[in-house]
């Protein structure tokens, strides 16, 4: 079985200021890692994805994780918030093979203050 | 295009009524899912079909009914709901070769809301 679970519900950050949101992955076999973002009343968008190759992953909108393997970790992070990031942010794991169905970690809300 | 788009966008619904949501993608995409996602939750995997035909039934109670009737549309029946099911349904697609093999891409939902 694989899960994630993300540390901090809430996190707030000034605008400027560096974003960490943290994802900590269990899995038996090697898994693929996702980050999805979901601002109010929407669908989720992909920021970024793990799948076994360059351990850093850069994504959209300044985002980027690194996969941390004795860590079993996959945290998020950008350098300089940005008001528009607030936002939800979900960590995913999947398999890499079959269905490749999402299971998600429970999320953090991303405020940031001016 | 790289969008699933998903109607209604809203739908209110008594416990008696018959609906039915529907969730397109013109990707080429041949694997889609159905998610349910509870206000505050994460979304929870329902259904996957691969190919048109369904994968994965996520021990889903039998008033939610999943079609995909082509490979470009899925749909989810609905019928003699509780209102507890009210929640943002999640529709996502998969590329099953190309670049889109590990990216789902999700629509933009219907919040759906049962009296």
């Amino acid at each position: 079985a694989q899960s994630v679970t993300q540390l901090g519900s809430h996190v707030s950050v000034s605008e400027g200021a560096l974003v960490l949101l943290r994802c900590n992955y269990s899995s038996s076999v090697p898994p693929y890692l996702f980050w999805y973002v979901q601002y109010p009343n929407q669908g989720l968008q992909l920021l970024l994805k793990y799948t076994s190759a360059a351990t850093l992953v850069k994504g959209i909108n300044g985002f980027e994780a690194e996969f941390k393997k004795s860590e079993t970790s996959f945290h998020l992070t950008k350098p300089s918030a940005h008001m528009s990031d607030a936002a939800e942010y979900f960590c995913a794991v999947s398999r890499a093979t079959g269905r490749r169905a999402l299971t998600f970690g429970s999320g953090t809300r991303l405020q940031v203050q001016p | 295009d790289t969008e699933v788009t998903q109607t209604p966008k809203h739908l209110v619904m008594g416990m008696t009524n018959k609906k039915s949501l529907k969730c397109e993608q013109h990707m080429g995409h041949r694997a889609m899912y159905w998610y349910k996602q509870k206000a505050k939750k994460p979304p929870e995997l329902m259904f996957v079909y691969s190919y048109e035909k369904l994968s994965i039934n996520e021990s889903v109670p039998s008033r939610f009914s999943p079609e995909c009737p082509n490979s470009s549309l899925l749909n989810l029946h609905l019928h003699a709901l509780q209102p507890e099911d009210s929640a943002l349904y999640l529709c996502a697609s998969r590329g099953l070769s190309g670049s889109s093999y590990n990216e789902q891409f999700f629509g933009p939902g219907t919040r759906l809301t049962v009296l």
